[in-house]
């Protein structure tokens, strides 16, 4: 089945700092989606990006359908962006159904 | 519009008992899939369910189930629950088949 990998796998910055997190996947798909999971373990919908670039904020995303990777731009980052950012992707023969990477734990300290 | 509703939030089992988890999907919501996260294992692909029918199954043995009923809310059933079960399962909802998914705050369960 399909892969999906995420790195880095922890990341630590200051407050204020830039930074891209990446996702790539080993099959075709038609869905793809970021989520932050906040402290009580709820997914927080950040992007729905199959393809293309979208931007909310101090957050972008950036998916490369051909090349198979997506990217999570976080720019000027707060203390509250600190948490588990996770990548999503559906597949074209299996419904709905989400295959996650393992995540990045981001920790932005003060 | 209130999003997706897990009940119960927190949930102690023993072992060999039965539980049943509970998802209200977003209004006008068809789609309901249910996801497990574990540290070990990470989130884990359940079921999935559009009008009342299963979708799609992850792999998953057969104490695990599940139910859509006609108003869209979804229901998983544990049987013989064991110690490996302890985990956070979430609920996700979608306007259809294969689109934007959305969370509910999960069932966090502990079997002892």
């Amino acid at each position: 089945g399909i892969q999906v990998e995420q790195s880095p796998p922890d990341l630590i910055l200051q407050e204020g700092a830039n930074s891209t997190l990446r996702c790539n996947f080993s099959d075709s798909v038609n869905n793809l989606q970021w989520f932050h999971q906040n402290p009580w373990g709820q997914l927080i919908n950040l992007f729905y990006i199959p393809s293309g670039t979208k931007q909310n904020g101090r957050l972008s995303a950036t998916t490369v359908a051909t090349e198979r990777y997506s990217l999570l731009y976080i720019s000027s980052s707060q203390t509250t962006d600190s948490g588990v950012y996770f990548c999503a992707v559906g597949v074209y023969n299996q419904g709905g159904k989400l295959i996650f990477g393992q995540g990045t734990e981001l920790s932005v300290k003060p | 519009k209130a999003g997706v509703t897990q009940t119960p939030r927190y949930l102690i089992k023993t072992r060999g008992q039965q539980v049943t988890l509970s998802c209200s999907p977003i209004s006008g919501h068809r789609s309901v899939s249910w996801y497990q996260q574990t540290p070990g294992q990470g989130l884990q692909f359940l079921f999935e369910y559009f009008s009342e029918t299963q979708r799609n199954k992850g792999n998953f043995p057969g104490r695990f189930s599940g139910r859509q009923f006609s108003n869209s809310r979804s229901e998983m059933n544990v049987s013989t629950l064991e110690l490996g079960d302890s985990a956070l399962y979430l609920c996700a909802s979608s306007l259809a088949w294969r689109a934007e998914a959305f969370f509910g705050q999960g069932t966090r369960l502990t079997v002892v």
